[in-house]
């Protein structure tokens, strides 16, 4: 049973557009939720994250939306860009940060 | 540069012959872990490590060994490697708020 569930499973923007992509999660332990961005050959790379107390965090072009009672968050890339096209992955954790519980991923194409 | 460094990149084994997997990070991170990624399935965590001679199993641990005997150092090790075992994976280290991942290693079991 997959702990926190990521859609869409694919996405295309056109350059310029905005990306959202969405993860749900079930339990309410839960109490960090990092973003992941990984480009074709590489490992995942921390994008951008979120603890519950808050319902909004913006880093340049990305935001990451909490919603805690619905148990979603999402993240919005605005402009976006040919080259975020990559898979994001989103994940949980509670407690210590040394395990975490990631979505299925989403592979974003930008279009130019 | 900060980084983990996995070896090999890329790995055609046949089945049952043992093989191991290398993962070194230079943060001297307290925590690392072994990740594999499947389509669709996103990561799955493997075994952990808290820290030396510390380690534990993750959601998918059957058919692999781990160890931890200096804190730069966590090898994956596939005792008989079987055809389910072919993926992508990851070792990752960590010291609070995410993981800095290695490159991959691209494993094909025959």
């Amino acid at each position: 049973q997959q702990q926190v569930k990521q859609s869409p499973q694919s996405l295309i923007v056109q350059k310029g557009g905005i990306s959202i992509i969405n993860c749900a999660y079930e339990n309410t332990a839960f109490d960090y939720f990092p973003w992941y961005q990984q480009f074709p050959g590489k490992g995942p790379a921390l994008l951008i994250a979120i603890r519950p107390d808050v319902s909004e965090k913006k880093e340049g072009r990305f935001t990451i939306s909490f919603n805690k009672s619905a148990k979603q968050f999402s993240l919005h890339i605005m402009d976006s860009q040919p080259g975020d096209s990559a898979t994001y992955f989103c994940a949980a954790s509670k407690g210590n940060f040394n395990k975490f519980y990631f979505g299925s991923g989403t592979k974003l194409n930008v279009k130019p | 540069e900060a980084q983990v460094t996995q070896n090999p990149r890329y790995l055609i084994t046949v089945t049952g012959k043992k093989l191991t997997v290398t993962c070194s990070q230079n943060m001297n991170h307290e925590y690392m872990s072994w990740y594999r990624q499947d389509p669709g399935l996103g990561l799955r965590q493997i075994y952990y490590s808290m820290n030396v001679e510390v380690t534990d199993k993750g959601d998918v641990p059957e058919g692999y060994k781990v160890s931890r005997k200096e804190k730069r150092n966590f090898p994956l090790i596939l005792e008989s490697p079987s055809p389910n075992q072919t993926s992508l994976y990851f070792c990752a280290s960590s010291h609070n708020y995410g993981y800095t991942f290695g490159s991959g290693t691209r494993l094909t079991v025959v």
